[in-house]
């Protein structure tokens, strides 16, 4: 079974530091990784996957993520956060071993303050 | 491009009156759909996915039904709406790549408030 955690119900952070929002799954055979990002009464929106190849994949908006195999994470960092960059974050994973379908994280709620 | 048209955006409806929400798809073809529920602005609820025409599966019993009557039309259902019925409700698709990874797009929702 394939299943995703984001430990931090909110991550607070002032603008022009560093953000990083906790992904860490577990899969039985290779993971392709998901971030989006849902601003208030609108849709998810992607923004950056992992399927294979380099462990630092760059997103949309300045975002960046790493995969990290032996800790089976999948945090999402930028080097400089903006106020514009609060909204809610999920996590998803699909286990290319079983089914096709994703599991989302419960969301991590970013909070940027000036 | 692929996307997703959601409506009505809004509504507002009475414990025990009818509820029909709407989903059309655009750019792709044959994806997998999905409805999926979201309260308090927290996590998603899977409700429903469908893989194909008049296919359904359900991943919550509850008193809400989907149906696919056209590969790029999903729509969501309920005969009598109860106040717990109330929520953001999310329409979803396969992005199609060629790679089958599960990447979804989504459409901007409709926000359901049952008083």
């Amino acid at each position: 079974a394939q299943s995703v955690a984001q430990p931090e119900d909110q991550v607070n952070v002032a603008e022009g530091n560093p953000l990083t929002v906790k992904c860490t799954y577990s899969v039985s055979g290779n993971p392709y990784l998901f971030w989006y990002v849902q601003y208030p009464n609108r849709g998810l929106q992607f923004l950056l996957k992992y399927i294979t190849g380099d462990n630092l994949v760059k997103g949309s908006y300045g975002f960046e993520a790493e995969f990290n195999k032996s800790q089976t994470s999948f945090h999402l960092k930028k080097p400089s956060a903006l106020v514009s960059d609060s909204a809610l974050y999920f996590c998803a994973v699909r286990d290319d071993n079983a089914g096709n379908m994703l599991t989302f994280g419960g969301g991590t709620r970013l909070m940027v303050k000036p | 491009s692929q996307t997703i048209h959601q409506w009505p955006a809004t509504l507002v409806q009475p414990v025990g009156s009818p509820l029909s929400l709407e989903c059309t798809v655009e750019g792709t073809s044959n994806p997998n759909l999905y409805w999926y529920r979201q309260a308090a602005g927290r996590g998603l609820q899977l409700l429903f996915y469908s893989v194909g025409i008049g296919q359904i599966s359900s991943e919550v019993p509850q008193n809400l039904s989907a149906s696919r009557p056209q590969d790029r039309q999903f729509i969501l259902s309920s005969k009598k709406l109860l106040l717990s019925d109330s929520g953001f409700y999310l329409c979803a698709g396969t992005v199609s790549t060629g790679q089958n990874t599960g990447e979804l797009f989504f459409g901007e929702g409709s926000r359901l408030t049952v008083l």
